[in-house]
């Protein structure tokens, strides 16, 4: 089956420890996505990639670093420069044609925790 | 100022009614997307239903209707006969056209229950 995964469910980190966020599609979608979902509120777009090799900052990009360096794949690293990670984490696909009409479609998500 | 608002943070609706979530919107596009997800418990945003601006009809999938009133900037999701797994957070979400960001902006989000 087609879709969207991303490990671990939960993450745990320490102060000043950077942490690695997974998320592989085999959906063939070119575009990729990161959101951050905090209590109560709607999703804030991270980082976003069209192509493998290149990415663009979203709405809140500092504190992170993403790659592309596989079509399938686009791992979000939460550094320690990121002082409030603890949040919903979802990683989104798209084909990317570029119509308005283009719907994104979600992982599972994984919860970051500060300890 | 927002580009998605949604006023309901909560709404109760007994089993097997329809219930309308309320979006409002606000953009210059003229070529513009509105979905619908769903955010069951469990976390994962599922979709439910897309609006394009230019689309004359109001669309429709299963028992999801979007309510479209351009003039008004509106996108109000119905749910017709209600189901206890429809209990989930809804989320409103446009894609504007103009720009090369890929970004869909998202509302805060109604928290839906559904009564037995």
């Amino acid at each position: 089956d087609g879709g969207i995964t991303q490990s671990p469910k939960y993450l745990f980190r320490k102060e000043g420890q950077n942490v690695t966020l997974s998320c592989e599609q085999n959906l063939n979608h070119d575009a990729m996505y990161w959101y951050r979902q905090d209590p109560g509120q709607g999703l804030r777009l991270i980082y976003y990639s069209q192509i493998v090799n290149d990415f663009q900052k979203g709405d809140i990009a500092e504190g992170y670093s993403v790659s592309r360096e596989k079509k399938e794949s686009f791992p979000l690293t939460v550094t320690s420069a990121q002082k409030n990670p603890t949040a919903f984490y979802l990683c989104a696909s798209s084909i990317d044609w570029g119509g308005v009409q283009e719907t994104q479609y979600f992982g599972p998500g994984t919860r970051l925790l500060v300890l | 100022a927002q580009k998605i608002t949604q006023t309901q943070p909560g709404m109760f609706v007994q089993e097997k009614e329809a219930v309308t979530l309320d979006c409002t919107y606000d953009t210059s596009d003229q070529s513009y997307g509105l979905f619908w997800y769903k955010q069951p418990s469990s976390g994962e945003m599922i979709f439910l239903i897309y609006q394009g601006s230019y689309d004359e009809q109001n669309a429709t999938e299963g028992r999801y209707s979007l309510n479209f009133q351009k003039a008004r900037k509106s996108a109000n999701l119905v749910i017709s006969a209600s189901q206890l797994g429809d209990s989930a957070m809804y989320f409103c979400a446009m894609r504007e056209g103009q720009g090369s960001a890929r970004q869909l902006t998202f509302g805060s989000g109604t928290q839906l229950t559904v009564l037995p």
